[in-house]
């Protein structure tokens, strides 16, 4: 079985900080990653995926994240954070296609940029 | 390129009616899937269409609950008795192939509210 594990639901940060937004995730086979952003009133938006291939991932508008099998995480960051950025950040994992093609999402993040 | 529609936008009804969701994908993805998100929980699987066929349906709640996609194209789910537990944002995604790694793209949600 897979999970994820948003720590925080809420998160607020002043503009030009950093944004960092934690995902731990639980899966008996290698996952598959995702951060999908929410912004008010449109639909999930793809960030970023880790497929295996570079740990750390790079995604749109300046955010990133880094896969590290050791402590299940897949955090994502942005060093600077601007007033667009204020919206639901969601982590997903998928795994192993046996156990069906289907994402796993976190509880979500909502992300508040103070100014 | 158009993205994954969804229709109707919000929708309102009584305990006990019956409301039916549509969902565009985007033109030449063979995969479906619907996901939901009840009120402050998750975002959760509920069902994968390969083409017009029901690939896993492990996540749909319980028999009030019917999704078809004739034709391989356009995908409808029918909520028939709606119950108050049945309101949260129904969204539908979907992918070129179905291979785990595979991007969902989402579309904008159908927010339903049984009163």
């Amino acid at each position: 079985a897979q999970s994820v594990t948003q720590l925080g639901s809420h998160v607020s940060v002043s503009e030009g900080a950093l944004v960092l937004l934690r995902c731990n995730y639980s899966s008996s086979v290698p996952p598959y990653l995702f951060w999908y952003v929410q912004y008010p009133n449109q639909g999930l938006q793809l960030l970023l995926k880790y497929t295996s291939a570079a740990t750390l991932v790079k995604g749109i508008n300046g955010f990133e994240a880094e896969f590290k099998k050791s402590e299940t995480s897949f955090h994502l960051t942005k060093p600077s954070a601007h007033m667009s950025d204020a919206a639901e950040y969601f982590c997903a994992v998928n795994s192993f296609k046996a156990a069906g093609n289907k994402l796993t999402f976190g509880g979500g993040t909502r992300v508040l940029v103070k100014p | 390129e158009a993205g994954v529609t969804q229709f109707p936008s919000h929708s309102v009804i009584e305990k006990g009616q019956t409301v039916t969701l549509r969902c565009d994908p985007i033109s030449g993805h063979d995969n479906l899937y619907w996901y939901r998100r009840v009120m402050g929980k998750e975002i959760k699987f509920l069902l994968h269409f390969v083409k017009e066929s029901k690939q896993d349906e492990s996540g749909m709640p319980n028999n009030r609950f019917l999704a078809e996609r004739t034709g391989g194209t356009y995908s409808t789910l029918k909520v028939q008795p709606a119950e108050l537990e049945d309101s949260g944002v129904y969204f539908c995604a979907s992918s070129q192939g179905d291979s785990v790694r595979e991007t969902q793209y989402f579309g904008p949600g159908t927010r339903l509210l049984v009163l």
